[in-house]
């Protein structure tokens, strides 16, 4: 079936760096979502994407929807403490399918 | 917008009894709605989807007698574990879809099910 791989799978990161971490399929996707979740609740959504090439912002965040279909990228600027979370990537082969998730990427920002 | 309810946040109960969990898009209508399961430092795990007025799909290896799914109007759906049993605690996770067909995915804030 339709697999999802995030890389890095967690990331020690001091406050104020840039984050980037990505999201890659071997099959090609129409629809990129990402999402945080921290302890003990449900994944919040923070950018959709719907178009290859697509660069969409969510204040510090920028998400690229990759040119081959078949990733996704996310990154942070300027971190801060409140971004510890686990990232989830999800993708829809085609319309109408279930989403897939990725394994998620656990972010950790040091004071 | 795009608020999603999910009720109780945290269960204990005793092996054997059955708990139920709501699941309720607040401020839109949801033809479909959709169960996860998460295990710790795992990703989500999805187990059925939920359809509006029709008996809901179930993942391959996920009981449907054991993990009962109603979904009586556009706006609740509940998941009703049956005869639980340790094994069977985890987190919970309900998401209701808005729109079309690639709209994204709305998440409650999940079911903690704790089975003695």
């Amino acid at each position: 079936g339709q697999q999802l791989n995030q890389s890095p799978q967690s990331m020690f990161i001091q406050e104020g760096e840039d984050v980037s971490m990505n999201c890659t399929s071997s099959s090609i996707f129409n629809t990129w979502l990402w999402y945080k979740q921290e302890p003990g609740e449900g994944p919040v959504l923070l950018i959709a994407l719907y178009k290859a090439g697509e660069l969409t912002s969510n204040g510090r965040l920028t998400a690229q929807f990759g040119i081959t279909r078949k990733d996704s990228f996310l990154n942070i600027s300027a971190s801060i403490p409140s971004d510890v979370g686990i990232y989830f990537c999800a993708g829809q082969a085609e319309y109408g399918q279930n989403f897939v998730f990725g394994p998620g990427t656990r972010l950790s920002v040091l004071p | 917008g795009a608020v999603v309810s999910q009720h109780p946040s945290w269960v204990i109960c005793k092996s054997g009894t059955s708990v139920k969990i709501e699941c309720r898009s607040l401020d839109f209508q949801a033809t479909t709605m959709f169960w996860y399961r998460q295990f710790p430092k795992q990703s989500l795990m999805l187990m059925a989807t939920s359809n509006e007025g029709s008996k809901a799909t179930y993942e391959q290896g996920v009981e449907k007698d054991k993990f009962l799914i109603n979904h009586a109007s556009l706006t609740l759906s509940t998941l009703t574990v049956t005869s639980a049993h340790p094994e069977d605690s985890s987190f919970y996770i309900c998401s209701a879809k808005r729109g079309s067909y690639n709209s994204p995915l709305h998440f409650g804030n999940g079911t903690r099910l704790t089975v003695t």
